[in-house]
């Protein structure tokens, strides 16, 4: 599945399956962008985060790609697990800069 | 494992009582924040501290002032709390620089009637 960021707030995979969110950023002088996890009534939980002097960068079970032509992050979530279930938002921000912008986030959900 | 803490999860004010809202990690991180979290509008940053005594305002600050008089503790304060507060208030802290991951405390869900 896919989930284009703001425009499609809900993304619903199986279990096992590989989970695809996608955040399009707006500022192009941003050159560091986070991936944050939220699970329901607790604080949004550090994932991943990528330089822009990188394309792709790995995790435990997660990927993160960016395309700066674009203006385009997404986060790859291997083998989704229904602990995986989440809101996911990502960040972006200037390493010059003082703070980060949020987006709206997308709700993940793994069905059994 | 950092651990930032908030007074209260959940809080229910009347309009105009002034409201106070805590914050506390004890990981000796340099910066604090605070933002809110509306459905649909993310996370906004309200106020943040890069150091004691020392606050700059975000992107939302009006209606909300803060304090940091110890390194481990940052105040939000809603001095007249109206009903457009009510929201989810977060607080962060991160180590040292702009790029330094910044930890989430639970959160306190304010209902302004």
């Amino acid at each position: 599945g896919e989930s284009v960021g703001l425009h499609l707030p809900t993304l619903s995979v199986q279990e096992g399956d590989n989970s695809i969110i996608n955040c399009a950023y707006s500022n192009s002088a941003s050159d560091y962008f986070i991936w944050y996890k939220q699970e329901s009534g607790k604080g949004p939980q550090f994932i991943i985060d990528i330089r822009s002097n990188m394309d792709k960068r790995q995790g435990q079970r997660v990927t993160v790609l960016l395309n700066k032509t674009v203006k385009h992050l997404s986060l790859q979530i291997a083998a989704t697990q229904p602990g995986d279930s989440a809101v996911y938002f990502c960040a972006e921000g200037e390493t010059s800069g003082s703070r980060l912008t949020f987006g709206e986030g997308t709700q993940l959900t793994v069905n059994p | 494992d950092v651990k930032v803490t908030q007074s209260s999860r959940y809080l229910v004010k009347r309009t105009g009582e002034k409201v106070f809202l805590e914050c506390v990690q004890d990981m000796d991180h340099e910066n604090m924040f605070w933002y809110r979290q509306d459905p649909g509008l993310g996370l906004r940053l309200i106020y943040f501290s890069y150091d004691v005594k020392m606050k700059e305002k975000g992107d939302i600050p009006e209606g909300y002032s803060v304090s940091r008089e110890k390194k481990e503790r940052f105040s939000l304060i809603l001095e007249s709390a109206s009903t457009n507060q009510t929201s989810m208030y977060l607080c962060a802290s991160s180590l040292r620089y702009f790029t330094d991951t910044q930890y989430f405390g639970p959160g306190t869900r304010l209902t302004v009637l």
